[in-house]
């Protein structure tokens, strides 16, 4: 069970370049979300999706778009690239509704490093 | 969701019990208070969440207050593994929008 994985692990862009952020999990969960964590803080959440076919924003969503097109999958794209944007970015899946003793448990991915330069 | 406080460092004794307050004073009935923690680097991991009632697990013990304004995530035989931002997130029961604080730093020392 590979659970939830991110790839790249490691990504260096230049300013304005675009590129995915991909995400996915064998869970069969079907909400997905994206955190960005900058150094010595917390996470934000970025978008989320509670199905395929249906993402909503979250508190940063500027400069990010996302799309679910099936259950298992929820890509992060980054349009333009800004070295604001320079960050270590989480996705997470949780079940909904909530099954199992764990309820709405958030499961998360192991992070993939951004830099902008 | 209501908004947690939590004291931005602690430390502890490696052996001993480790409380991690979190004061949530404006949770309301069907808020859940969840515990996350992240070890450096890696992606956030589910510790224990709760209604109203005491719970625990392999990891942990989280103590409600009877008001549910505040809970203590304990850690009975904190070890050096244990060294980690620990999280207290209040989220409604089908609220998909999970948002992190800034944590409370866990330093065990030996």
């Amino acid at each position: 069970n590979a659970g939830v994985t991110q790839t790249p692990k490691f990504q260096v862009l230049k300013t304005g370049q675009s590129m995915t952020l991909q995400c996915a999990q064998d869970m069969n969960h079907e909400y997905m979300s994206w955190y960005r964590q900058d150094p010595g803080m917390g996470l934000r959440l970025i978008h989320y999706s509670v199905g395929a076919g249906i993402t909503d924003q979250g508190e940063v969503p500027n400069g990010y778009n996302v799309s679910r097109s099936t259950t298992e999958d929820f890509p992060l794209r980054l349009l333009s690239a800004a070295p604001s944007q320079t960050s270590v970015y989480f996705c997470a899946s949780s079940p909904t509704p909530p099954r199992g003793a764990r309820g709405n448990t958030i499961y998360f991915g192991e992070g993939s490093w951004l830099t902008v330069v | 969701d209501a908004k947690t406080t939590q004291p931005p460092s602690m430390d502890c004794a490696e052996g001993r019990a480790a409380n991690l307050p979190c004061n949530h004073s404006t949770i309301s009935g069907n808020e859940y208070v969840y515990w996350y923690r992240q070890i450096h680097s890696q992606g956030p991991q589910y510790i224990i969440h709760g209604l109203k009632n005491n719970e625990t697990n392999e990891m942990a013990s989280l103590i409600i207050t009877e008001d549910r304004k505040s809970s203590t995530l304990i850690l009975p035989h904190a070890t050096l593994r244990d060294t980690a931002v620990y999280y207290c997130i209040v989220r409604g029961y089908n609220n998909n929008d999970m948002r992190f604080g800034a944590g409370t730093r866990l330093t065990v020392k030996p």
